[in-house]
């Protein structure tokens, strides 16, 4: 049990276009999901806790406009790279809390973004 | 402010070594949580482990044990028997429930174990 997918699992593309990445809890109905981005060899950063239904909230540093959290269900979250630039290029993950209240995050495959 | 920390950047092993992954934590919270991931080459953080921090009992699962401390904040990792298919690299996290339960992450050890 327990198991978050992303997709895709890797994405190429121009400087400009925005990339949409989906997280989903397959078996499980997330109330909170929390999207992270990873540089290499380093830990991972939190950017955003989504919660269903309401406004993602942000970390310090991280700019609203630029990555678009959605929350529209119980198992489905997405993170939008708008007008993506190469220093956007990451591993970004995303975790999904379970409903029930547990402390436990579980994480996604993640998602590599490189942007030319 | 919480804060984790994981002093070995990373530790060289040959297989059939036994291992222990430091960590130390600090939090003013009187109840927290810990745990323990691991991230292998292909990216996805695995969990390993929960640990409340009214629930010191160390465990046991199979060659993997943890040692939880309050005394000293520690929530040491062993591997026993170690494999290559043990290397990677490994998180220790912290969250003290609250707003969302947001996890804070030491830097994490990168194991390598060589056969």
């Amino acid at each position: 049990g327990a198991v978050v997918s992303q997709h895709p699992s890797w994405v190429i593309c121009k400087s400009g276009t925005s990339v949409k990445i989906e997280c989903r809890s397959l078996d499980f109905q997330a109330t909170t999901m929390f999207w992270y981005r990873q540089f290499p060899k380093q830990s991972l950063m939190l950017m955003a806790t989504s919660n269903e239904g309401s406004k993602a909230t942000y970390e310090q540093g991280v700019e609203k406009d630029k990555f678009l959290i959605n929350h529209a269900s119980l198992t489905l979250s997405t993170l939008t790279v708008t007008s993506a630039h190469p220093e956007d290029s990451s591993f970004y993950i995303c975790s999904a809390r379970e409903r029930t209240g547990r402390e436990t995050q579980y994480f996604g495959p993640g998602t590599r973004l490189l942007v030319l | 402010a919480q804060k984790v920390t994981q002093a070995q950047t990373e530790i060289s092993v040959v297989e059939k070594e036994d291992v222990t992954l430091d960590c130390v934590y600090e939090t003013r919270d009187t109840t927290y949580y810990l745990f323990w991931y691991k991230q292998p080459p292909s990216g996805e953080l695995v969990f390993l482990i929960r640990r409340n921090s009214f629930d010191e009992q160390n465990e046991i699962s199979g060659r993997y044990s943890w040692n939880f401390q309050k005394s000293t904040s520690s929530f040491n990792f062993t591997i026993t028997a170690s494999q290559v298919v043990d290397s990677a690299v490994y998180f220790c996290a912290l969250n003290s429930g609250g707003s969302n339960y947001k996890l804070t992450f030491g830097k994490g050890t990168l194991l390598t174990v060589n056969p």
